[in-house]
């Protein structure tokens, strides 16, 4: 079992939809989480933090983790094709970050 | 504020030659490193980290090593490249949020690596 994991896609929404991008991990000792957006052939960029249980809002963008079922989503509403880029849960783990393996999210217009 | 500083941008180096990427911080003090690779369409693998001078944790079995000689510089090395070597190379720091437990990390611009 990988120790985040998350679907590869490629995710396709129609521009102004819901986009809902999730992730799991396996280390319930797991404290910290994290959403990047990676566009092709540039480094993640950090888009939510989320440390406790419930959601987290910022501008369009929702995170919510539930650490009982070790779970972290990534909410993005009215999707621009902007937003079209490799979406990648991260997860701490005693001092390390460990990265899934992105998933891709497509907006068509 | 703090930035991040790793260069080059790209590379293009035989096979068996050897490699040295470097890494700075600035603006923030002890924060924890990491050295990660991607291959193309892949995630991010961890390679090392480290939580404080001479302190590196290796994650993988590999060509490459890792060094810390001050607070805020991380460096990625290598003897002999393989071509399994090629890869795009982030180096990151994060702080320490305190029981182990880290604040986000943020990465530098990369170094794409092409070995031939």
């Amino acid at each position: 079992q990988k120790e985040v994991e998350q679907n590869s896609g490629p995710l396709s929404v129609p521009e102004g939809a819901i986009a809902s991008l999730n992730c799991t991990y396996s280390d319930r000792g797991s404290q910290s989480f994290f959403w990047y957006r990676q566009y092709s052939g540039k480094s993640p960029e950090l888009i939510m933090s989320i440390y406790s249980n419930g959601d987290k809002e910022d501008g369009r963008f929702t995170a919510q983790l539930n650490k009982a079922s070790q779970y972290v989503s990534l909410l993005i509403r009215d999707s621009q094709p902007s937003d079209s880029a490799t979406y990648l849960c991260a997860v701490n783990r005693a001092g390390k970050l460990i990265f899934g393996q992105g998933t891709e999210l497509s907006v068509k217009p | 504020s703090q930035t991040i500083h790793q260069w080059p941008a790209t590379l293009v180096q035989p096979v068996g030659s050897p490699l040295s990427l470097e890494c700075t911080v600035e603006g923030t003090s002890n924060p924890n490193l990491y050295w990660y690779r991607q291959a193309a369409g892949r995630g991010l693998q961890l390679l090392f980290y480290s939580v404080g001078i001479g302190q590196i944790s290796s994650e993988v079995p590999q060509n490459l090593s890792a060094s810390r000689p001050q607070d805020r510089q991380f460096i990625l090395s290598s003897k002999k490249l393989l071509l399994s070597d090629s890869g795009f190379y982030l180096c990151a720091w994060s702080g320490v949020r305190g029981r182990g437990s880290n604040t986000e990390a943020f990465f530098g611009q990369g170094t794409r690596l092409t070995v031939v």
